[in-house]
């Protein structure tokens, strides 16, 4: 089983639609979780954090924990073209290292 | 304050050359990181550092090795570049919390 594992996509929404990110993790013992946007040719951007069970809203971006499930979503609501990147769900793995999952490519249709 | 920097953004090595990545921050962070990406795939942890002179490896260190004598930079060595070494490598520091901030990369080619 891999550590953390993400919906491969590509997940195509149109503009102004929601698009709902997938992200599941293998330890038990992880306290912090992450989504980065990596956008084609670029190197990842930071774009929520979350620590805690429940919501979390940043902008038109939430993050969702359920740390019982072992499950983290990423919803994005009024998609923008601008959107469209490759999704990169984080986890980490002790007090120094992150594991990420491979990736959700989303795409905004205008 | 430019971040994290890295050089160079392309290189093209013959098999068997070397090569040193540069990576360096300007964030005074103590912890920074070495991964690898390959085409699909996620981010591989190649080799890390928790601050100046000290080093551990990652996931995926065979081929590559680091040194870290200052807070400043931490460079990646490739000795005998190998075709499975093509990928785009990415350097990130970590300041007192989990998050990790990354450089613009090195798209490497071996051929």
């Amino acid at each position: 089983q891999k550590e953390v594992e993400q919906n491969s996509g590509p997940l195509s929404v149109p503009e102004g639609a929601i698009a709902s990110l997938n992200c599941t993790y293998s330890d038990r013992g992880s306290q912090s979780f992450f989504w980065y946007r990596q956008y084609s040719g670029k190197s990842p951007e930071l774009i929520m954090f979350i620590y805690s069970n429940g919501d979390k809203e940043d902008g038109r971006f939430t993050a969702q924990l359920n740390k019982a499930s072992q499950y983290v979503s990423l919803l994005i609501r009024d998609s923008q073209p601008s959107d469209s990147a490759t999704y990169l769900c984080a986890v980490n793995r002790d007090d120094y290292k992150l594991s990420f999952g491979a990736g959700t490519t989303v795409t905004v249709r205008a | 304050n430019a971040g994290v920097t890295q050089t160079p953004k392309f290189r093209i090595l013959k098999i068997g050359q070397s090569m040193t990545l540069q990576c360096t921050q300007d964030m005074n962070h103590n912890y920074m990181y070495w991964y690898r990406q390959d085409p699909g795939m996620g981010l591989k942890l190649i080799y890390y550092s928790v601050g100046a002179g000290i080093t551990d490896k990652g996931e995926v260190p065979n081929g590559y090795n680091v040194s870290r004598s200052t807070t400043e930079d931490f460079p990646l060595r490739l000795e005998l570049a190998a075709p499975s070494q093509t990928s785009v490598y990415f350097c990130a520091t970590r300041g007192g919390t989990y998050e990790q901030y990354f450089g613009p990369g090195t798209r490497l080619t071996v051929t």
